[in-house]
């Protein structure tokens, strides 16, 4: 099945410590995008990525970090310096052309800080 | 800066009836929007989108609306099942080429049997 696999689907960070997000898609997208969701709010973007070895800040990614090595990969690393980890993390990906903008997502990771 | 909001944070309706989300956009430079549907604990599902040069585009049990004069979207759902029970945002581009969106908050629809 075609689609983007997020993992894993719960995470527990302790406080200092880097966690990493995992984002993976066989759609053969160009683009990704993380986004974070607080409850009771919509999605906010945190860095996206075009293209392969190419990624760009988002709204909000103070705290974060990511890589684009790969075009099916987009790893989000949730350093210690943001101080409010706790959300909901989701990845999205979209092909360039007419239908560049149809952003399709995966099934989330909750983020919890221990 | 400018963003994306809705009108109304909780719709609840009953099951066969017709369901209107409304969603009120400021950018007048946006030129597409998309209707998105997220069950509790998944991400956001596509139901349909619409571009700026249209005002109505129609789905399976969906209808999306577009007044570009006051910057409102709407979306309809025909015949409300209690399936469609989900928070549904409406997101818009802003003309970028990357495709970046800005959601809204967020409508709960609630469909009792």
């Amino acid at each position: 099945d075609g689609g983007i696999t997020q993992s894993p689907k719960y995470l527990f960070r302790k406080e200092g410590q880097n966690v990493t997000l995992s984002c993976e898609q066989n759609l053969n997208h160009d683009a990704m995008y993380w986004y974070r969701q607080d409850p009771g709010q919509g999605l906010r973007l945190i860095y996206y990525s075009q293209i392969v070895n190419d990624f760009q800040k988002g709204d909000i990614a103070e705290g974060y970090s990511v890589s684009r090595e790969k075009k099916e990969s987009f790893p989000l690393t949730v350093t210690s310096a943001q101080k409010n980890p706790t959300a909901f993390y989701l990845c999205a990906s979209s092909k360039p052309g007419i239908a560049k903008n149809i952003q399709y997502f995966g099934a989330g990771t909750r983020l919890s800080v221990l | 800066g400018e963003s994306v909001g809705l009108h109304l944070p909780t719709l609840s309706v009953q099951e066969g009836d017709n369901s209107i989300i409304n969603c009120a956009y400021s950018n007048s430079a946006s030129d597409y929007f998309i209707w998105y549907k997220q069950e509790s604990g998944k991400g956001p599902q596509f139901i349909i989108d619409i571009r700026s040069n249209m005002d109505k585009r129609q789905g399976q049990r969906v209808t999306v609306l577009l007044n570009k004069t006051v910057k409102h979207l709407s979306l309809q759902i025909a015949a409300t099942q209690p399936g469609d029970s989900a928070v549904y945002f409406c997101a818009e581009n802003n003309g970028t080429s990357y495709g970046k969106l800005t959601f809204g908050q967020g409508t709960i629809l609630t469909v009792h049997p």
